[in-house]
């Protein structure tokens, strides 16, 4: 079984650019995570989708950031314009509705933004 | 008080030695708790879940003590491969969203 896969695996853009970061859950796994990790600190919840709907956006930053999940299967994370300080790794994770505390992720996108 | 604690380490153990981790949380409500491993500029990866009083799965074991809030981890006769951070996890009620520890550094040396 596949696991969860993200794109691109690193991201270098200029400051004010636009990045959009993909992520392919576990086929089959409702619930769907965006994390970021900043340098020296620990992982930090973006935002919970169960199927297309967005559960809880709590995490989420600033309006720069957009969350979609069309279609309840992969999502993106928009970032729009990016800044400095978005510069991490954005990690996906999934889970299936019956466990949805065990989660699965996905290797990460290293966003660099100069 | 920090909502998931734990001392980042790193600790430094040689083949074979025993080593315990300890993480606070803060959470008194919460109910599941998680251990992760993360190797170096790679995902996090479910080593160990604690629901209870403790879990053991071959040379690891995790307790819990929900009247210190904290939980443990506990790795026996430690290989050069288990060299990681380590990763508490305690979600907050019933949302399943996860807060995450910093991270605990281990390497195990020859």
């Amino acid at each position: 079984e596949a696991g969860v896969t993200q794109f691109p695996s690193h991201s270098v853009i200029e400051k004010g650019q636009t990045v959009t970061l993909r992520c392919d859950p576990i086929s089959g796994h409702d619930n769907l995570y965006w994390y970021r990790r900043v340098m020296g600190k620990e992982i930090k919840f973006l935002l919970h989708f169960v199927k297309e709907s967005k559960q809880d956006e709590s995490g989420m930053p600033n309006n720069r950031f957009l969350a979609e999940r069309t279609g309840g299967t992969y999502s993106t994370l928009k970032v729009q314009p990016a800044e400095l300080e978005d510069s991490g790794v954005y990690f996906c994770a999934s889970s299936h509705w019956t466990r949805k505390d065990t989660q699965y992720f996905g290797p990460g996108t290293r966003l660099t933004v100069l | 008080r920090k909502e998931v604690e734990q001392d980042p380490g790193p600790f430094n153990v040689p083949e074979g030695a025993t080593v315990a981790f300890n993480c606070t949380y803060s959470n008194s409500a919460s109910q599941s708790f998680f251990w992760y491993r993360q190797d170096c500029r790679k995902e996090p990866k479910l080593l160990m879940s604690v629901y209870s009083s403790g879990n053991e799965d071959g040379r690891f074991t995790a307790q819990l003590n929900r009247a210190s809030q904290y939980i443990s981890l506990l790795i026996r006769d430690s290989k050069l491969s288990d060299s990681a951070t380590y990763l508490c996890v305690v979600p907050s009620g019933g949302s399943y969203i996860p807060t995450f520890g910093r991270g605990t550094s281990l390497i195990v040396h020859p």
